[in-house]
């Protein structure tokens, strides 16, 4: 069946500019999480969400990054006026309703390159 | 708080040896899950392996296995009979389940193994 899906693979933007990815998870998820990971380092968590639960946002680095999530399905990532050191692979991952044994399927991210 | 230890920032294998990598948690929540992942060059996530903490037995997949020690608080992946596309980033994850309320997943730091032929 279909895996978690990020779009685009790769993007480069100028700093400054904004930027928007993309996550559309496996169908029936009810639990999405946003991680990013620089280069050899580990999992950053970012945003949380789950089913109509308030998002947990608590690993948002700055009020530049938000993310949303319609419909309880697709999320958007959007990073405002981004800096060069917002250049990372952004991963999303997926999990059924959220049980504490689910384990997260990932996406194959998003590398996103500032310059 | 739950934290997820893993001290080995590196290891070395002999192809066909088996090796452990080490992974140390805290959490006081009273029941909780264990996740193994491996993340090769090529970037992707991989699961591995699950431990629940009322499993009666450690969790087995293959050539993975996990040595589980609850009053230890450790959750030790075996990987058995090396083989050189094994080289990869392992992460060791938790999530916790509390009074009605999953946690989110909290990850450690990894360890990078290398496969030498």
């Amino acid at each position: 069946g279909a895996g978690v899906s990020q779009s685009p693979s790769n993007k480069v933007t100028e700093k400054g500019k904004d930027v928007e990815l993309r996550c559309d998870p496996i169908s029936g998820h009810t639990a999405l999480y946003w991680y990013r990971q620089s280069l050899g380092q580990g999992l950053e968590f970012l945003i949380y969400f789950q089913g109509n639960s308030a998002p947990d946002k608590s690993g948002l680095p700055s009020d530049r990054f938000s993310a949303e999530r319609t419909g309880g399905s697709v999320s958007t990532l959007t990073i405002q006026r981004t800096q060069q050191e917002d250049s990372a692979v952004y991963l999303c991952a997926s999990s059924p309703p959220d049980g504490y044994n689910s384990p997260l399927h990932f996406g194959n991210g998003t590398r996103l390159t500032v310059t | 708080a739950q934290k997820i230890t893993q001290t080995q920032p590196g290891m070395f294998v002999q192809e066909k040896e088996a090796v452990t990598l080490d992974c140390t948690y805290d959490t006081s929540d009273p029941s909780y899950g264990l996740f193994w992942y491996k993340q090769p060059s090529s970037g992707e996530m991989i699961f591995l392996i699950y431990q629940g903490s009322y499993d009666q037995q450690n969790a087995t997949e293959g050539r993975y296995s996990l040595n589980f020690q609850k009053a230890r608080k450790s959750a030790n992946l075996v990987i058995s009979a090396s083989q050189l596309g094994d080289s990869a980033m392992y992460f060791c994850a938790m999530r916790g389940y509390n009074a009605g309320n999953n946690r989110k997943l909290i990850w450690g730091l990894g360890t990078s193994l290398a496969v030498n032929p």
